[in-house]
């Protein structure tokens, strides 16, 4: 069964450090999401991407986060300068259309 | 009001045993809706979505009323392996893929 493929499983980084966490979308859908989820709290939306391009962004994501799609398959999240409080499980979703498929996640921690 | 709200549980229950949850929504515009279900650490997995006919998957049954906005989720025979968190999970309106969460309902089902 197809799956989308997260790397790294689990990432730690300093203070005012760039992260890149990677995903490798299912093959033949066309709608790719970023969500995080602090540890206790529920999963929230952070940003989709559809046709090379954003769709629709919310509030947390600002100007320290950007995404890329670099070629055809992988599909990037990058923290410019990462604070205490990006800590987090990063999940990347795909979809055809309806529902999202997650991957496993990144567990984020900045110290 | 929030966006969408679940009773958080938790809910423990025997094997064998229908358990029902339920779930409202703020937003009358939202046209997709979601049950996910996860399971502690791990990322939230697709169970059904949900339609305004109502539909069953084999031991679940979801149900869509949109004049209450209101979701709910039967689970009969219950299982050991249905111990998991189960979140609602709607579309933030109209034809935005913005999935929003609601903040899950605990179930564990005791042998």
């Amino acid at each position: 069964e197809p799956e989308v493929t997260q790397t790294p499983s689990h990432q730690v980084t300093q203070m005012g450090q760039e992260v890149i966490l990677r995903c490798v979308p299912i093959s033949n859908h066309l709608y790719f999401y970023w969500y995080r989820q602090i540890l206790g709290q529920k999963v929230e939306f952070l940003v989709s991407f559809y046709n090379n391009e954003i769709s629709e962004k919310s509030e947390i994501f600002d100007d320290q986060f950007s995404v890329e799609r670099p070629d055809g398959s992988n599909f990037t999240l990058k923290i410019r300068s990462t604070k205490l409080e990006d800590s987090a499980m990063y999940f990347c979703a795909s979809s055809p259309r309806g529902g999202a498929f997650f991957g496993q996640g990144t567990r984020l921690t900045v110290v | 009001r929030k966006e969408v709200e679940q009773d958080p549980g938790p809910f423990n229950v025997p094997e064998g045993a229908t358990v029902a949850f339920n779930c409202t929504y703020s937003n009358s515009a939202s046209q997709s809706f979601f049950w996910y279900r996860q399971d502690c650490r791990k990322e939230p997995k697709l169970l059904m979505s949900v339609y305004s006919s109502g539909n069953e998957d084999g031991r679940f049954t979801a149900q869509l009323n949109r004049a209450s906005q209101y979701i709910s989720l039967l689970i009969r025979d219950s299982k050991l392996s249905d111990s998991a968190t189960y979140l609602c999970v709607v579309n933030k309106g109209g034809s935005a893929r913005q999935l929003t969460f609601g903040s899950g309902t605990q179930l564990t089902v005791l042998p």
